[in-house]
């Protein structure tokens, strides 16, 4: 069965730094892989998905993340956080073998940005 | 706008009542998905629909029950059934491999 590991329930970093959010999941078969992001009491948004070709994948908002085959990992990450990144980051996987395209979530790591 | 609604925003349940949140989209996706989120362990899927008239349980379907009549619905009930109700409700249709999500409803039982 596949699952999803995100290390760290909450990073705090200053503004202007890097940020580095991470995600390991478990499958026998690299699935789609994907992030979003929560703001307080709304829905998720995506910032940014893997699902075949480059293994660099540029999101919106600046982010970034690369998937890594052989660490089955696939972190975000930003050069230089800005206030309004505060939320909650969710990593999430997809079976590219099962058409219904269900979710499996991490369970999240809330971004604090220090000014 | 296309999009996902939910509603309401906020409910609130007596133990042993039934309820009802609603879930409409207007993107024409074919399938559609709940899940239940609580703090501290993301997001688990309750039901999920790929077509009309047809639906899959999830990984916590107990106490819950969907239907799906139109392409553009799918509201869920949580029933007494349900232990431990109170959570956030997100409503999710896809294309191919990607989710859009709706809202959410924040369900609390008194």
């Amino acid at each position: 069965a596949q699952s999803v590991t995100q290390l760290g329930s909450h990073v705090s970093v200053s503004e202007g730094a890097l940020v580095l959010l991470r995600c390991n999941y478990s499958s026998s078969v690299p699935p789609y892989l994907f992030w979003y992001v929560q703001y307080p009491n709304q829905g998720l948004q995506l910032l940014l998905k893997y699902t075949t070709g480059a293994t660099l994948v540029k999101g919106i908002n600046g982010f970034e993340a690369e998937f890594k085959k052989s660490e089955t990992s696939f972190h975000l990450t930003k050069p230089s956080a800005h206030m309004s990144d505060a939320a909650e980051y969710f990593c999430a996987v997809s079976d590219r073998e099962d058409s219904s395209y269900k979710l499996i979530f991490g369970s999240g790591t809330r971004l604090l940005v220090r000014p | 706008d296309g999009g996902i609604t939910q509603s309401p925003k906020y409910l609130f349940r007596k133990e042993g009542q039934n309820v009802t949140l609603s879930c409409e989209q207007n993107l024409n996706h074919d399938a559609m998905y709940w899940y239940r989120q609580d703090p501290g362990q993301g997001l688990r899927l309750i039901y999920y629909s790929q077509i009309v008239n047809d639906f899959q349980k999830g990984d916590i379907a107990e106490g819950y029950s969907v239907s799906r009549e139109k392409k553009e619905s799918f509201p869920l009930t949580v029933t007494s059934a349900q232990k431990n109700p109170t959570a956030f409700y997100l409503c999710a249709s896809s294309y191919y491999n990607e989710q859009f999500f709706g809202p959410g409803t924040r369900l609390t039982v008194l």
